[in-house]
């Protein structure tokens, strides 16, 4: 099975900050995706294939990464961005999530 | 609009069976693999199921393997979880999701989720 780990678990920010969220495979993986889900809500995808923004998400999301290591920047946080985010990976049965990120307002 | 609706959640004793469906409209259900997706009270996200677009291919969890059971009805555009021998771990919010490939095959991802139907498990 492939390990999803994220990092870190949890982090502040302020409203117009850049933040990175980091999630490792224990394997190499060829599909990587990126979640957000807020209070209550489904989750939401964000970014597929590492780096490929969905549908109309906002151009201040982007998805980097290659082999094991993937990350997801915000750039200029929103009110809304506040929320818990997953990697998740494709690349092979069973599929496997990371923990998550929680993303809290400083 | 894409929507999917999943019904028939509720208490069960450990043990005991439940069905849970899941109602699709807005899109060719038939053209579209599906999975099941839970998440535990406060805890994060597990997938569960994949089920392919004609119902040939089913991919299971190693923690629900033999007891639930994925199935669809594309006649009826309707989705299944037939869920045996229920345990405490088994509780939690089942999302119905649909899976989209991406451009680079075999690229895929969870694109349309449905708000999900509680399982609780307890004597």
């Amino acid at each position: 099975d492939i390990q999803m780990t994220q990092s870190p678990s949890s982090l502040s920010a302020s409203v117009g900050d850049r933040v990175t969220i980091t999630c490792r495979a224990s394997q190499t993986t060829s599909c990587l995706n990126w979640y957000q889900q807020k209070p209550g809500k489904a989750p939401n995808v964000l970014i597929y294939s590492a780096s490929t923004l969905h549908g109309d998400v906002p151009s201040r999301f982007s998805g980097s990464g290659s082999g094991t290591d993937f990350t997801l920047t915000i750039s200029d946080l929103q009110p809304e961005d506040f929320a818990i985010y997953y990697c998740q990976q494709s690349h092979s049965f069973p599929i496997t999530f990371g923990q998550g990120t929680r993303l809290e307002i400083k | 609009e894409v929507q999917l609706v999943e019904s028939g959640g509720g208490l069960v004793q450990p043990g005991g069976s439940l069905r849970l469906s899941c109602a699709a409209s807005g899109f060719t259900f038939s053209n579209y693999w599906m999975s099941w997706v839970r998440q535990a009270p406060g805890k994060g996200l597990e997938w569960v199921a994949n089920i392919k677009e004609d119902g040939s291919k089913k991919f299971y969890a190693d923690s629900v393997k033999g007891r639930l059971t994925v199935s669809r009805d594309n006649t009826n555009n309707s989705l299944s979880l037939q869920m045996n021998s229920l345990r405490a771990e088994d509780a939690a919010v089942y999302h119905c999701v649909r899976i989209r490939f991406g451009e680079i095959l075999p690229h895929w991802y969870f694109d349309v989720w449905g708000r999900g139907t509680v399982v609780a498990v307890s004597s």
